[in-house]
């Protein structure tokens, strides 16, 4: 399995709280990306980073940001929890070439 | 924009059969496709990637193939195994779209003793 950890792996968290989900990698790999898994939409691509410090947004980011101070951390920030931020959440990593993608173990938020 | 679909949804066979899972997109210019493996609770396994200028992978009893001009892929699971039931996701990369990857919504897999 690829070197991936996800933390915490569980959090409830109220309305309106800030919450920030963490990734981390051992493979050093340059790709670093956050999905959100929900029943009826699938996997979607919140934000992705190319590199330390450079980032870019996916398919759904509005009321989530992103920082990579470091190749192995990726951080999630909820800046505003809110009930439809309710969801899993995954991290996952590529290197160069086939950018085939590896995943995390996810971690499952819940916002009352 | 790009949209992959998964046929069908659900699928509930003895152990034994062979099958196979399939996988649509709606532009064909991907740069990959990746099938993942995906069991309740738990992240998404890689099983196989497809380059787009491939036309198939193997990995033991699974056989993935790609054919970009009709945007379709299939996974074959030979002789299945109880312990082969999962959700299977396919997910696609375009060729212009950085790395983002677009899945299917997958097809649930019961493979029955």
């Amino acid at each position: 399995d690829a070197g991936i950890t996800q933390s915490p792996r569980h959090k409830v968290t109220e309305t309106g709280t800030p919450v920030t989900l963490r990734c981390h990698q051992t493979e050093n790999h340059r790709y670093m990306y956050w999905y959100r898994q929900d029943p009826g939409h699938g996997l979607r691509l919140i934000h992705y980073s190319y590199g330390v410090k450079d980032t870019d947004k996916g398919e759904v980011s509005d009321g989530y940001s992103v920082s990579r101070s470091k190749t192995e951390d990726f951080l999630l920030t909820l800046e505003s929890a809110t009930s439809s931020q309710t969801s899993v959440y995954f991290c996952a990593i590529s290197g160069t070439g086939d950018y085939e993608q590896y995943f995390g173990p996810g971690t499952r938020l819940t916002v009352t | 924009k790009q949209e992959v679909t998964q046929i069908p949804a659900a699928l509930s066979v003895p152990e034994g059969e062979n099958l196979v899972l399939n996988c649509s997109f709606t532009d064909s210019a991907i740069y990959n496709l990746q099938w993942f493996r995906q069991d309740p609770g738990k992240g998404l396994t890689s099983l196989l990637l497809i380059q787009s200028s491939q036309r198939e992978q193997t990995s033991g009893r699974l056989n993935a193939s790609l054919d970009k001009s009709s945007g379709r892929s299939t996974l074959y699971i030979a002789a299945s195994q109880p312990g082969d039931s999962a959700t299977y996701l396919c997910a696609v990369i375009l060729g212009n779209a950085g790395n983002m990857l677009t899945f299917g919504g997958g097809t649930r897999l019961m493979v029955k003793p």
